[in-house]
């Protein structure tokens, strides 16, 4: 079956505590990005991926990291969370970028 | 300015009405748009693209495009209880961002 997996799908955290979350497509898709979706802020782009060893800002980066050494995995870092990083986050890919988009199912992280 | 506005929020509608979602975009160079919708807590979920200006429809769904105003729309017909989500508008291409989205209720 054709799907994006997030994991884990709720994260409770402290401040500080360096985290990942691991996003795994089994599409062969291109293009991936990482989204955050805040109560009337809607789907922000943190970071984004055209392919392999190519990453860019989204529109919100600050305190985040991605890597993708590899065309199926789109981990997100945090290095060192805090309480403003708390929110429902998704994971996404699309062919080439150009087309519709594949989400996972979310990860609920709550830093406390 | 915001590259891509909805109109705010929640909009309410009976059983039955016609329920319009509306976008404006900032970049002449969109091409296309998808609308998505989301359920409470679930992920996003592609319901319509259009490539070009005018209508696009696919069952109760019509899409509206007018290049020239940078405005997309969406209309619900028939609006049911279980189209209740927020709706999200999103130009095709670069960065692929979203609007705030619009959350709509449907009153039985």
């Amino acid at each position: 079956e054709a799907q994006v997996t997030q994991n884990p799908r709720y994260l409770i955290t402290v401040t500080g505590k360096k985290l990942t979350v691991t996003c795994s497509q089994n599409m062969n898709h291109e293009y991936m990005s990482w989204y955050r979706q805040d109560p009337g802020l809607g789907l922000r782009q943190i970071y984004y991926s055209m392919n392999v060893e190519v990453t860019d800002k989204g529109d919100v980066p600050e305190g985040y990291k991605v890597s993708r050494k590899e065309k199926r995995n789109f981990p997100l870092i945090l290095e060192s969370p805090s309480p403003n990083q708390t929110s429902l986050y998704f994971c996404a890919s699309s062919i080439q970028g150009e087309e519709k988009l594949f989400f996972g199912s979310g990860t609920q992280l709550s830093v406390l | 300015q915001k590259e891509v506005e909805q109109n705010s929020g929640p909009l309410s509608v009976p059983e039955g009405a016609i329920a319009s979602l509306n976008c404006t975009y900032s970049d002449r160079g969109s091409q296309s748009f998808f609308w998505y919708r989301q359920y409470s807590g679930k992920s996003p979920e592609l319901i319509m693209s259009i490539y070009s200006n005018g209508d696009k429809e696919d069952g109760r769904f019509t899409a509206q495009l007018n290049k020239a105003s940078q405005y997309v729309s969406l209309l619900i017909r028939d609006s049911q209880p279980s189209d209740s989500a927020t709706y999200l508008c999103a130009p095709q291409g670069g960065k692929l961002i979203f609007g705030q989205g619009t959350e709509l209720s449907v009153k039985p």
